[in-house]
């Protein structure tokens, strides 16, 4: 059962605007969760995280927005830019542990020039 | 500082052989992982370990075996491969739990035919 989910396989954006990226999950005790990002023929380098106490937390260029009501995530991306052409990972814990963690199948992001 | 280091990077293997897998990581992080990466499916926790001596089964644990001797190595061993663990498989460690950012190795292209 996939408890992570990213339904969108890919998205393209132009550089400069931003990028929104999406995850739902469906269990209701994670309450951790993570972004990745991966570049081809590297491993996951880790982007952003939040916990379930905060509906938001920001770095940068990066947001990530947290419903729990609608068990959602997004991850924003302002401006894009080319360097952030990358498979991004969601990631949940927390569901039979802190060392449980479910990936979703990623989402294939494109920025444009 | 390499960070973490697995090895090889590709394999192939015939059904029924054995194999290990490499991973060091020079951090001196406690926890570490392995994952396997399948198309469509994001990333699947095989096995983890939360300190030397100590192991503990992931979310596919099945066909795999793990040790770990010292906190640096964190091989990941098939027993008798079978065309189901055609995978790219990463290694990560982490200085917290494995709800905190870890650090992915290259990943490793197994093939079994």
């Amino acid at each position: 059962d996939q408890q992570v989910k990213q339904n969108s396989p890919s998205l393209s954006v132009q550089e400069g605007r931003i990028s929104i990226l999406n995850c739902d999950y469906t269990n209701s005790m994670f309450d951790y969760f993570l972004w990745y990002k991966k570049y081809p023929a590297e491993g996951p380098t880790f982007l952003i995280s939040i916990s379930s106490i905060k509906d938001k937390n920001e770095d940068g260029r990066f947001t990530v927005f947290l419903n729990k009501s609608a068990k959602h995530l997004s991850l924003h991306i302002v401006p894009s830019q080319p360097g952030d052409s990358a498979v991004y990972f969601c990631a949940a814990s927390g569901g039979t542990g802190n060392n449980d963690m479910r990936f979703g199948a990623g989402t294939r992001l494109t920025v444009k020039p | 500082n390499a960070g973490v280091t697995q090895t090889p990077k590709f394999q192939v293997l015939k059904t029924g052989q054995s194999m290990t897998l490499q991973c060091a990581q020079d951090m001196n992080h406690e926890y570490m992982s392995w994952y396997r990466q399948d198309p469509g499916m994001g990333l699947r926790l095989i096995h983890y370990s939360v300190g030397a001596g100590i192991t503990d089964q992931g979310e596919v644990p099945n066909g795999y075996n793990v040790s770990r001797s010292t906190t640096e190595d964190f091989p990941l061993r098939l027993l008798s491969a079978a065309p189901s663990q055609t995978s790219v498989y990463f290694c990560a460690s982490s200085h917290g739990q494995l709800n905190t950012e870890a650090f992915f190795g290259q990943g490793t292209r197994l093939t079994v035919v």
